[in-house]
């Protein structure tokens, strides 16, 4: 079975900064797809950014990016510019390549951003 | 679009009680899923339906049963409600390329 790990439970950044949050995973899979998922206090929950396995390069949307270490299983989101708007919950999630894969969540990291 | 929507989106039953969550998608999605988030837990798989008609169990199935007679809706019952069921319930639906969509949540308190 995979699984996800988000190993820091919280982390804090100043505006306009950079930040990272990690995220290891464990699969037998050579294809498969990760995700992000952002969830602010309202709740929703938002993809941030996907990632496709067998796509060398890592994937960007706009402040967002990813670390993506295959061999490592690493998965790692960098937020640049940290505004406040930033501030939530993020998900690491990962999906099989298999038609009737599920989607396994990580424990999730709480993310603020001080003005 | 209304996307994926739940209801209720909140709901406080008493021990013993039953209830029916309602997922409804409008997207055609083929895979719907049902999840539970709690404090420190992150989001657990709860059951989940490859296809109108067919269903599975995920992580944490006790407890609860689920139904999909119509491909846009995906039913959580809770048979016998159970404190350690209090917890924020979220459904999801998703494309064949992975991308997940995900309802609003239902807040549930059992007491």
């Amino acid at each position: 079975a995979q699984t996800v790990t988000q190993s820091q439970p919280e982390m804090s950044v100043q505006e306009a900064e950079t930040v990272t949050l990690s995220c290891t995973y464990d699969t037998s899979e050579n294809n498969y797809y990760l995700f992000w998922y952002k969830q602010p206090p309202s709740r929703q929950m938002i993809l941030v950014i996907r990632q496709e396995a067998y796509k060398q390069q890592n994937a960007t949307e706009n402040r967002f990016s990813v670390n993506f270490q295959k061999a490592a299983k690493s998965f790692s989101l960098k937020i640049s510019d940290s505004q406040l708007g930033d501030t939530a919950m993020y998900f690491c999630a990962f999906r099989g390549s298999g038609a009737n894969s599920k989607l396994t969540f990580g424990k999730g990291i709480t993310l603020s951003v001080r003005p | 679009n209304a996307g994926v929507t739940q209801t209720p989106k909140f709901r406080v039953l008493k021990t013993g009680q039953s209830m029916t969550l309602l997922c409804a998608q409008d997207m055609n999605h083929e895979y719907m899923y049902w999840y539970r988030q709690d404090p420190g837990m992150g989001l657990r798989l709860i059951h989940y339906s490859v296809g109108e008609g067919t269903t599975a169990k995920g992580e944490v199935p006790d407890g609860y049963n689920v139904s999909r007679l119509k491909k846009q809706n995906f039913l959580l019952g809770l048979e016998s409600a159970a404190p350690s069921q209090t917890s924020v319930y979220f459904c999801a639906s998703r494309t064949g390329r992975g991308e997940a969509f995900f309802g609003q949540g239902t807040r549930l308190t059992v007491v």
